[in-house]
């Protein structure tokens, strides 16, 4: 059962320019999402995390948005730079002490010079 | 913060063998989680200790799959009878329970199952 839904697999921008990576879940007791980033042969990194009380959340570059009646979610990389370029996972945990993190598929982002 | 470290990063074996891998969590980290990651898939969780305690293990692949971690500290993940589809990348993450009710996890570089 997919909960978590990343429907573009690869994403190319422009250095510089805004990268937007989009979410969808459909379960709607999750109530913490994240973001990882995943480099080749390398682990998921952890990079940001909103609740599910909240509709934004920014962190230097990243923001990521929550619109809770659509159940989507964005990540927003402003400004772009090469180094962003990675596989970017969504992630969503349902309740306080459960620990079942569900995954979407990943959106692959280029970020060209 | 040393991260999260498996062992071994590449693991090929026939079909039919047993395998274990190991997974040395940040040391004061006391929740350790295994997931599988296929082709193209985001990882797939498969269970979690806090502590020495097994508290989910509901999402395992089948009873050839189990999971220990007996003192709290590493912890070994074993598959029995190796089948074609039981190649994945199985990766290990940990996090700390304290700080608030959602502590990020943090995951090692995985282990590369190979299923010959």
């Amino acid at each position: 059962d997919q909960q978590v839904k990343q429907n573009s697999p690869s994403l190319s921008v422009q250095e510089g320019r805004i990268s937007i990576l989009n979410c969808d879940y459909t379960n709607s007791m999750f109530d913490y999402f994240l973001w990882y980033k995943k480099y080749p042969a390398e682990g998921p990194t952890f990079l940001i995390s909103i609740s599910s009380i909240k509709d934004k959340n920014e962190d230097g570059r990243f923001t990521v948005f929550l619109n809770k009646s659509a159940k989507h979610l964005s990540l927003h990389i402003v400004p772009s730079q090469p180094g962003d370029s990675a596989v970017y996972f969504c992630a969503a945990i349902r309740g306080r002490n459960n620990n079942d993190m569900r995954f979407g598929a990943g959106t692959r982002l280029t970020v060209k010079p | 913060d040393t991260g999260v470290s498996q062992n071994p990063r590449h693991k090929i074996t026939k079909r039919g063998q047993n395998v274990t891998f190991r997974c040395d969590p940040i040391s004061e980290h006391n929740r350790l989680y295994w997931y599988r990651q296929t082709l193209g898939q985001g990882p797939e969780f498969l269970t979690y200790f806090q502590n020495e305690a097994q508290l989910e293990k509901s999402r395992l692949l089948s009873d050839r799959f189990s999971a220990e971690r007996p003192k709290g500290s590493f912890s070994t993940l074993e598959i029995q009878r190796t089948e074609q589809g039981d190649s994945a990348m199985y990766l290990c993450a940990s996090s700390t329970a304290t700080g608030g009710p959602y502590q990020p996890q943090h995951f090692g570089d995985g282990t590369r199952l190979s299923i010959l």
